[in-house]
């Protein structure tokens, strides 16, 4: 079982550059969110899909778009990126249990805005 | 947004000793998670606590979640060095209107050193 996968792994990319970083997961679970983690300000978030073809703005979306085509995948695109988006980029999707929900994450994205 | 205080926010200690990380909020959680984060990796859940009280072990470390559901600590008795890492501690609010968004504190990072 993968879990959640993400593309790339890392990238460096010059400012004003349109990117989109990848994610997929197989666990076929409805809700999927986009983080930024940054040191000193912990895990941010950026766009959540509840379901597929919904989404909605977190706490930074500024910059970011999101698009929620199918249950498995869940794109993040900078459509001109600014060195302030240098950050670690994690793709999470929730489980809903019989006691609570809990979140699964990807491995992350590293990317660094020059 | 419901805020998750975490301390402390770093902590080095030698092989053996025992440590006690606490995470708190003025609010009333349904139910709270920790995380562990290796460094290049994304945060993997350890615990889930959902009952006021509840005490939950694993292994070496032991999870409470206080009465009134609004904190919870994590204690480590004999650290090794495998236990080096980030942890997060998440706060579940129930339904809002980023779904079932998780609220992180900023963490701790922990370092045993052999």
């Amino acid at each position: 079982i993968a879990g959640i996968t993400q593309a790339p792994t890392s990238q460096i990319l010059a400012a004003g550059r349109r990117m989109t970083l990848r994610c997929t997961q197989d666990m076929r679970h409805n809700a999927m969110y986009w983080y930024r983690q940054d040191l000193g300000l912990g895990l941010r978030l950026i766009h959540y899909s509840n379901t597929a073809g919904t989404t909605g703005k977190g706490e930074v979306p500024d910059g970011y778009s999101v698009s929620r085509a199918n249950t498995d995948d869940f794109p993040l695109t900078l459509a001109s990126a600014v060195p302030s988006q240098t950050s670690v980029y994690f793709c999470a999707s929730i489980e809903k249990t019989e006691r609570s929900y809990e979140q699964y994450f990807g491995p992350g994205t590293r990317l660094t805005v020059t | 947004t419901q805020l998750l205080e975490q301390s402390p926010q770093f902590l080095s200690i030698q092989e053996g000793e025992n440590l006690t990380v606490y995470c708190n909020s003025s609010s009333v959680f349904s139910s709270l998670q920790w995380y562990r984060q290796e460094p290049g990796e994304g945060p993997v859940l350890l615990v889930t606590v959902v009952t006021g009280g509840e005490v939950k072990k694993l292994k070496r470390l032991t999870f409470q979640f206080g009465d009134a559901r609004k904190d919870s600590s994590l204690h480590i008795t004999a650290a090794q060095p495998g236990d080096t890492g980030l942890y997060l501690c998440a706060g579940a609010p129930g339904w809002s209107n980023s779904g079932y968004a998780l609220n992180f504190g900023k963490g701790t990072s922990l370092l045993v050193t052999p």
